[in-house]
């Protein structure tokens, strides 16, 4: 069976720092892998998706994600986050054969000013 | 584009009430997928539809829910009678095309059972 599982449930980064935010999944077979975002009191929102060919991919609001099959990792990162930036960050996964998406538990991202 | 519509935002209801929930997803869109999200259990499919077809609707909690899609441009998804437990903020999402297609989700209801 598929599983996401994100690590950190919560990552505290001061503005204008890196920050990366891990997503490792298991499954036997190809996927197709997804980040959301969801801003507070609001729904979940496309950051990026991989879903074949270049393994880094770039999203939006400065963020970009790296898939990496031997690790089966999509970690999320971004140069210099900004307080805009402070919301909570899905990865989901998906396969070709099921229509369901397998959805991470969620990481709260926490800008200190 | 206006997006996945959902209304309403807010509902506080008292137990044993019957509240529905409505979501109009993007035209054209070909699956739709109702979600309840709680800081307990995270995420969960509900039930899923295409071509307004409900396909899985494993993840209803119990025949309290029930879902229809009567159109493509409409979906209601009822709970009869309501219970404190189902506290929650329910979504909505619909796609286009397969299952390497991204979801777009409305702003969620709000639902407050006392």
């Amino acid at each position: 069976a598929q599983s996401v599982t994100q690590l950190d449930s919560q990552v505290p980064v001061f503005e204008e720092a890196p920050v990366e935010l891990r997503c490792n999944y298991s499954s036997s077979v190809s996927v197709y892998l997804f980040w959301y975002v969801q801003y507070p009191n609001q729904g979940l929102q496309l950051l990026l998706k991989y879903l074949s060919g270049s393994t880094l991919v770039k999203g939006i609001n400065g963020f970009e994600a790296e898939f990496n099959k031997s690790q089966t990792s999509f970690h999320l990162r971004k140069p210099s986050v900004h307080i805009s930036d402070t919301a909570e960050y899905f990865c989901a996964v998906s396969l070709d054969s099921n229509y369901q998406l397998i959805w991470g538990a969620g990481t709260k991202l926490i800008i200190k000013p | 584009d206006a997006g996945v519509i959902q209304s309403p935002r807010h509902e506080v209801t008292e137990m044993g009430q019957e509240v529905t929930l409505r979501c109009k997803p993007i035209s054209g869109h070909n699956s739709l997928f109702w979600y309840r999200q709680t800081m307990m259990r995270g995420l969960e499919l509900l039930i899923y539809f295409n071509n307004n077809v409900p396909i899985d609707d494993s993840g209803m909690p119990e025949d309290r829910f029930s879902a229809k899609m009567p159109n493509a441009s409409f979906s209601t998804l009822k709970i009869q009678p309501s219970e404190p437990r189902d506290s929650a903020v329910y979504f909505c999402a619909s796609r286009w095309g397969g299952n390497n297609s991204p979801l777009h989700f409305g702003n969620g209801t709000r639902l407050t059972v006392t």
